[in-house]
Parts: C-alpha cells; structure tokens; sequence
C-alpha cells in the first residue's frame, strides 16, 4: 500500500521570499515520486519528478525537491516565489512496479502576497 | 506535438441520465488513465488503459466505465448519474512502459449534475 500526506493545505509567502511545499510518503516498496502543479481552470504540470538517479531533483521554473529516504519526504523548494507561482500543488506516488497508478496528496495551495 | 485533449470541456447533466466523455492522447502514447477532481475528495484515479485493456481500476462503483480504442482514444462513461457525480474528469496520457513515464494531463471536462 502507499500515500502520501501534504502537511499543509495552504501556504501564503511574500513574493521574492522561499517557498516550501512539505510532502511526506507511505510506501512499501522504493516510490517513484512527482510533483504536479495545477493553476486555475487548467491541467496539471509535471514540476519535477524522482526516479532513484539522484536525491536532488531539480525541475522546470526553478522549483527542486529532496529526496530523503530516512525522513520519507518529498518536500518542494524554490529560492525565490515568483507571482506566477500562485497555483495548486500535488505531491504524488507511484509504486515499483509496472502499473501506472499514482496516489495524489490532497493538495497545497499557494499564494503570493504582492 | 499537440497536448492531451478532452472533449467536451463542459457538460451539465440531470440525474439518472448517462454521459460519454472522451479523451485523445498525445501521439505515440499508448496509456490513458482518468481520475476524477473534487473539492472533498481530491485527486481519485479511476482506471487505465493500455493498448485497449484495463490494466488498473480504482475503487469506483460499476456505473463508471471506459475504453480505449485502437488509435489510443479513450472514452469514460457514467450512467445513472448521481448529484455526487459533479466533478472534473482529467484524462492523463503517457508511453505507458515505465513507472517513471511522466503523465501528461489533459485540461479536463467539467461535468454538472444537477
């Protein structure tokens, strides 16, 4: 079995300041791991995903995520939030083996404050 | 290459009526999963299907049925629709032969019971 929690439903940070989106998974075997975002009204975008290559993962609009098997998270960075990061955030995982189903989190939401 | 696509992209529907709704995969993919969006239950896969076979179904009752033809389209049908039905349907589509394949998600269809 597995899953994954989102600590937190909603995040507010000042434009221009860090952003840490916090994810822990449940998994019985080694997971593969993503991070979706969803901004209104549209689909979701891969960000960034880990797949046991390294445990620093970086992804598309300078967003990266560490991989840390001691503590099971997943937690999502970015230096600096940008206005167009207002969006929601869905951690995500897929078992080992062969199949396609992915466990969503329930979801961070983030707003930037101008 | 043109992305996922889901039609219609709104739909509003009584109870007790059915549903058909469709999605076209990217070029090349031969996987098509859908998951149901809503603001209690989040993120919920559905099923997949790949190369025209279920190869994975969620905990979802039998009024939720799908296909997959051979050109990869996919379709998901609802009957006996219920006011809990209401919710967007996001179609996902990937090469289907990893577990690491990132999915690609289509804008999704919004579906109204009323």
């Amino acid at each position: 079995a597995q899953s994954v929690t989102q600590l937190d439903s909603h995040v507010s940070v000042s434009e221009g300041t860090p952003v840490l989106l916090r994810c822990n998974y449940s998994s019985s075997y080694s997971p593969s791991l993503f991070w979706y975002v969803q901004h209104p009204n549209k689909g979701l975008q891969l960000l960034l995903k880990y797949t046991s290559a390294a445990t620093l993962v970086k992804g598309i609009n300078g967003f990266e995520a560490e991989f840390k098997k001691s503590e099971t998270s997943f937690h999502l960075t970015k230096p600096s939030a940008h206005m167009s990061d207002a969006a929601e955030y869905f951690c995500v995982v897929s078992p080992n083996f062969g199949n396609e189903k992915l466990t969503f989190g329930t979801g961070t939401r983030l707003t930037i404050i101008p | 290459k043109a992305g996922v696509t889901q039609t219609p992209r709104y739909l509003i529907k009584t109870r007790g009526q059915q549903v058909t709704l469709s999605c076209s995969p990217i070029s090349g993919h031969r996987s098509v999963s859908w998951y149901q969006q809503t603001p209690g239950q989040g993120l919920q896969f559905l099923f997949e299907y790949f190369s025209e076979t279920q190869r994975n179904k969620g905990n979802f009752p039998g009024r939720f049925s799908g296909r997959q033809f051979s050109n990869s389209r996919s379709e998901m049908n609802v009957s006996t629709l219920e006011l809990g039905d209401s919710a967007l349907y996001l179609c996902a589509s990937s090469s289907g032969t990893s577990r690491y394949n990132e999915q690609f998600f289509g804008p999704g269809t919004r579906l109204t019971v009323l």
